[in-house]
């Protein structure tokens, strides 16, 4: 079956430093989403990416999906106290409804 | 504008006792999902519907049932409870890849 790895687990940073998250695939991908869960909530979209090579940006993230659809990342460019929370990828295999996610990446900032 | 709408929020259950998990959404929305949240595990698929009269199992379905009841409902039936099945709940609905949309959870104990 489809098997996505989320890369790191944990990730401390000090507050102002970037911070990039990973979700690489065995298979190719029909599409990718992102999104967030803040520490007590419930996960929140952020966005899909669907073509190759794809890149989209909302204010400091930068979504970038691989060339092969195998690779994806969200990267955040100086980092907030309200970045704090967990990140996950989200996928469903060509004409799949099964939605997927990868294990998250949570975050934590150190003001 | 509800969304989507889970009860109960909480409950505690003794080993051996059933319960149902109600989920609802009014977004029109053909698939619907149920995971689980442990710590370090990440959101793991129970059972998804990709419409109404349709049900499939997910990563880890043992130990649970479900019915879609309409296109607005889907719940989930833990049979005889077992403490392995102290979790998060989530509840969440799509339309054809778009995004998701959860619930606010249900926090369960079993003791």
């Amino acid at each position: 079956g489809q098997q996505v790895m989320q890369i790191p687990q944990y990730q401390h940073v000090q507050e102002g430093e970037d911070f990039t998250t990973y979700c690489n695939s065995s298979t190719t991908l029909s599409n990718i989403q992102w999104y967030k869960q803040r520490p007590g909530g419930h996960p929140v979209f952020l966005i899909q990416l669907v073509k190759s090579g794809e890149v989209k940006k909302q204010k400091r993230l930068t979504f970038q999906f691989g060339e092969a659809k195998k690779n994806s990342s969200l990267h955040i460019t100086a980092t907030q106290t309200t970045d704090v929370g967990t990140y996950f990828c989200g996928y469903s295999g060509a004409g799949s409804y099964q939605l997927t996610f990868g294990k998250g990446t949570k975050l934590s900032v150190i003001p | 504008n509800a969304g989507v709408t889970q009860t109960p929020k909480f409950q505690v259950l003794k080993t051996g006792q059933s319960m149902t998990l109600q989920c609802a959404q009014d977004m029109n929305h053909n698939s619907m999902y149920w995971y689980r949240q442990d710590p370090g595990m990440g959101l793991r698929l129970i059972y998804y519907s990709a419409s109404e009269g349709t049900t499939d199992k997910g990563e880890v379905p043992n130990g649970y049932n479900v019915s879609r009841l309409n296109k607005r409902e889907f719940s989930l039936r833990l049979e005889s409870a077992a403490p392995s099945q102290t979790s998060v709940y989530f509840c969440a609905s799509m339309a054809t890849n778009t995004e998701a949309f959860f619930g606010q959870g249900t926090r369960l104990t079993v003791v």
